[in-house]
């Protein structure tokens, strides 16, 4: 299985602050990439897919990306509702493997 | 708006099957180009991709479950469901349908990206 390896696993931020968060695959997967956001006892969000395009409805704030092993999420301008875990996955060969996550939190 | 909700036994019993359905709103299931897919999170973890059903009814698994799983589409329902046998308290998990829409891109092809999912179900597996 292809290893996706986030970082870092949490970070402490202020509302404003640019952030960037890194996901790293074990082999390369070209641009099949995606972005996940989680708040606690909710359902992921989806926010981004091959690598750098946004879902339907989801702030420009948000951009990604990357290509082949070396993959980075970006929010431009961090809000209260942007503290939350996300998660990167690949999906260039089976199974679709996610990293571990990045808990991002308010300082 | 796609909408997706998955429903079943909370509590399972070990070496029992484990039985979900999703029930798919505002698209039919049977139209378009999309995966309908399986993924689970056990408690204060990372999630796990299960498997898939396309909707021409092909299915692809998670080789760490294939022996155990099956992934199948009532399309008269607009709903696919999710059998998991043998299961184990390492079982036990927040289990998610998701929709995943075919898509092209001119420089790489064809990929599937996750972009609609159900809101979870807590499944327990314990005597």
């Amino acid at each position: 299985d292809i290893q996706m390896t986030q970082s870092p696993s949490s970070l402490s931020a202020s509302v404003g602050d640019r952030v960037t968060i890194t996901c790293r695959a074990s082999q390369g997967i070209s641009n099949y990439l995606a972005w996940f956001q989680q708040k606690p006892g909710k359902a992921p969000k989806s926010l981004i897919y091959a690598a750098s395009s946004l879902q339907s409805g989801v702030p420009s704030k948000f951009s990604g990306s990357g290509s082949g092993t070396d993959f980075t999420l970006t929010i431009s301008s961090l809000q209260p509702e942007d503290f939350a875990t996300y998660y990167c996955q690949q999906y260039n060969s089976y199974p679709p493997t996610f990293g571990g996550g990045t808990k991002v939190e308010i300082k | 708006q796609v909408q997706l909700q998955e429903s079943g036994p909370g509590l399972v019993k070990p070496s029992q099957t484990l039985s979900l359905t999703c029930t798919v709103s505002g698209g039919s299931i049977s139209s378009g180009s999309y995966y309908w897919s399986w993924i689970r999170q056990p408690a204060g973890k990372g999630l796990e991709w299960i498997g898939r059903i396309y909707t021409s009814g092909s299915t692809n698994y998670n080789p760490s479950l294939k022996s155990r799983v099956t992934i199948s589409v009532d399309t008269s329902k607009n709903q696919f469901s999710l059998k998991l046998s043998s299961v184990t308290a390492a079982d036990t998990a927040v289990y998610y349908c998701a929709r995943a829409s075919v898509y092209y891109d001119i420089l790489t092809g064809y990929g599937a990206g996750l972009d609609y999912w159900g809101q979870g179900t807590l499944v327990t597996v314990s005597s």
